[in-house]
């Protein structure tokens, strides 16, 4: 088990709603991502945080947003949902931004918009 | 452009025997590569990483994989399954700099079977 825990487990929303998901990192560490994994696919690189400022972004509309705290927390917000956001999503905590760094996964949250 | 190909989609071995999961990549600099694994219902755990050290890589859990550059290739091999590897396995290619994060791209995953 790693230290990253996510909330909520399971979510179901209805298209057009707006959705925030929560990401808790582990400790000591500063760097949050976020990543979508559709059904029967590898996830998704969305976008990453550090020390609360966007540090890149995947290819993924505006109405996909987030947010990290100063305890390093994470949301990830998804405004105007489509029946295509349906996913995992997973954040993922680590010590620096550097990608030779082993990043910390939680066990995501399963979205369903219907 | 960076990118993953993991050539099986679906692999099924029996337990004892060996397991080799197959990852070509394409990558514009010299990469850094990764295998996750990620079990039922839960998140994923990192098995192993290169990152232009030693070309012989082993993880955990007695999995190893080998950079090939002149092949593009880092396969995942096992010397004998257990039934506790049942699982999706990622190959993950990323952008070395290490400073444009979206350029972490995942495989689109080989699910592992182990038949007892």
């Amino acid at each position: 088990e790693t230290g990253v825990t996510q909330s909520p487990t399971h979510l179901i929303k209805t298209r057009g709603q707006q959705v925030t998901l929560r990401c808790s990192s582990q400790s000591g560490h500063n760097t949050v991502s976020w990543y979508q994994q559709a059904l029967g696919q590898g996830p998704q690189f969305i976008f990453q945080y550090y020390r609360e400022e966007e540090n890149g972004r995947g290819n993924f509309p505006p109405r996909f947003s987030g947010l990290q705290f100063p305890n390093y927390s994470s949301e990830l917000n998804v405004n105007a949902l489509e029946l295509d956001d349906s996913a995992l999503y997973l954040c993922a905590s680590s010590p620096t931004t550097g990608m030779n760094t082993e990043a910390f996964f939680g066990q995501g949250t399963r979205l369903t918009v219907v | 452009a960076q990118s993953v190909t993991q050539l099986d989609s679906h692999v099924s071995v029996s337990e004892g025997t060996p397991v080799l999961l197959r990852c070509n990549y394409s990558s514009s600099y010299s990469p850094s590569l990764f295998w996750y694994v990620q079990h039922p219902n839960k998140g994923l755990q990192l098995l192993l990483k290169y990152t232009s050290a030693a070309t012989l890589v082993k993880g955990i859990n007695g999995f190893e994989a080998e950079f090939k550059k002149s092949e593009t290739s880092f396969h995942l091999t096992k010397p004998s399954a257990h039934m506790s590897d049942a699982a999706e396995y990622f190959c993950v290619v990323s952008d070395p700099s290490g400073t444009s994060y979206d350029k972490v791209i995942f495989g689109p995953g080989t699910s592992l079977s182990v038949i007892p």
